[in-house]
């Protein structure tokens, strides 16, 4: 248990669905993350929040939508996904800030299969 | 960002046996994190060490930051050591950690 949860932990979707991801954490933290792992490959970074608001949104396609309501919550909203989309999308948390005590802390993930 | 480079990229062992993971990267870094993913896709932090060394049970690792690298030391393996080991860092002039691709760690019993 890291102090990060996500729900759902699968989920499996036609590309004509709307679903959305929920990522909460309880470690007093004010950045969050969303990332994505593909079958084989590393971790990419999507989407980062500092104190509620989106920083970082590194080229992500628009139909994932962010939302982060406070910094326990964050959300990833999903909308007519493509196949190549299945992955494993995993929710990080951390201090903010550019310094260097921002250790970040991941939940467990939820396994998206897009049909 | 930085680039991040992991040696080697699969290992297997024998219960028991020792091994040494390292992690090169480009560029100075003020945050570097060691992680575990297990089978089931959860990433467990083993260390957070952008320098110095530190050891934790079987595990250890070592972070020689003006030669850019890192190393992680497991210790007497065990099958439950199995998984992805990933190492991740960040320079100061950057705002996110960019992962390495990863060493596929399988022990046998």
């Amino acid at each position: 248990e890291t102090g990060v949860t996500q729900t759902p932990r699968h989920l499996v979707m036609g590309m004509t669905n709307k679903k959305s991801l929920k990522c909460e954490q309880h470690l007093g933290h004010n950045a969050m993350y969303w990332y994505k792992q593909s079958a084989k490959k590393p971790l990419e970074l999507m989407f980062v929040y500092n104190f509620k608001e989106q920083t970082e949104n590194n080229s992500v396609p628009s139909r994932f939508s962010p939302e982060c309501p406070n910094s326990s919550h964050l959300f990833l909203h999903l909308h007519t996904l493509q196949p190549e989309d299945s992955a494993l999308y995993l929710c990080a948390s951390s201090q903010a800030g550019g310094g260097a005590h921002n250790e970040q802390f991941f939940g467990p993930g939820t396994r998206l299969t897009v049909l | 960002g930085i680039q991040v480079e992991q040696s080697p990229p699969d290992l297997i062992l024998q219960e028991g046996a020792n091994s040494t993971l390292r992690c090169n990267f480009s560029d100075s870094v003020n945050n570097l994190q060691w992680f575990h993913q297990n089978p089931w896709g959860q990433l467990i932090n083993l260390f957070y060490i952008p320098s110095g060394t530190k050891q934790n049970g079987r595990l250890s690792a070592t972070t020689v930051a003006t030669e850019r690298y890192s190393l992680l030391y497991i210790s007497s393996s065990q099958t439950t050591d199995s998984g992805v080991y990933f190492c991740a860092g960040r320079s100061g002039s950057a705002r996110q950690l960019t992962f390495g691709s990863g060493t596929q760690l399988t022990v046998l019993p």
